[in-house]
């Protein structure tokens, strides 16, 4: 069965620094991946998503993620970040039913980003 | 505009009682997904459904029932059998294979 994990339950970063939230997959089969970003009481914003093609994904908000299938990665990154990135961040992934998947899409149990000013 | 609508935002439940959650999508999406949400704990998901009349349990349906009787709306029963069922539950819908599109959510806290 999928699984998702991530890394970090907490990560504190100082406004304007680099920021990388990490995320391992677990499938042998073809996968679709995405990151979530979720505000306090507030549902899920999709950021950016791999399906196929480019490794390198760009999303919105300056984020980017790149697919690294020989480490079975998907980790998110940002250059600069600002106060109003403080959110979670949720990795998750699903296999396409066109590839025997079940199309349930998984999710790790998030990362809570803190920027600090 | 198009999107996905939960209500109430925020529902209080006595134990014992069964409760319904409302979740509405004029998105023309086939599929709909019910997640339930504790802190630390991620994304779990429920039941789900690809089509009209038809759904599946998730990974946590003890508890819980749904139905599908509309394309648009996929309500979630919160019945006296779940043990534990304050939590934030997030709907989502999508076209197979893509994105998700989730609600607002909708906190449950049973008193």
């Amino acid at each position: 069965a999928q699984s998702v994990t991530q890394l970090d339950s907490q990560v504190p970063v100082f406004e304007e620094a680099p920021v990388e939230l990490r995320c391992n997959y677990s499938s042998s089969v073809s996968v679709y991946l995405f990151w979530y970003v979720q505000y306090p009481n507030q549902g899920l914003q999709l950021l950016l998503k791999y399906l196929s093609g480019s490794t390198l994904v760009k999303g919105i908000n300056g984020f980017e993620a790149e697919f690294n299938k020989s480490q079975t990665s998907f980790h998110l990154r940002k250059p600069s970040v600002h106060i109003s990135d403080t959110a979670e961040y949720f990795c998750a992934a699903t296999s396409p039913l066109t590839q025997g998947g079940s199309e349930k899409l998984v999710f790790g149990k998030g990362t809570k980003l803190t920027v600090n000013p | 505009d198009g999107g996905i609508t939960q209500s109430p935002k925020y529902l209080f439940r006595k134990e014992g009682q069964n409760v319904t959650l409302s979740c509405e999508q004029n998105l023309n999406h086939d599929a709909m997904y019910w997640y339930r949400q504790d802190p630390g704990q991620g994304l779990r998901l429920i039941y789900y459904s690809q089509i009209v009349n038809d759904f599946q349990k998730g990974d946590i349906a003890e508890g819980y029932s749904v139905s599908r009787e509309k394309k648009e709306s996929f309500p979630l029963t919160v019945t006296s059998a779940q043990k534990n069922p304050t939590a934030f539950y997030l709907c989502a819908s999508s076209v197979l294979a893509a994105r998700k599109f989730f609600g607002p959510g909708t906190r449950l806290t049973v008193l």
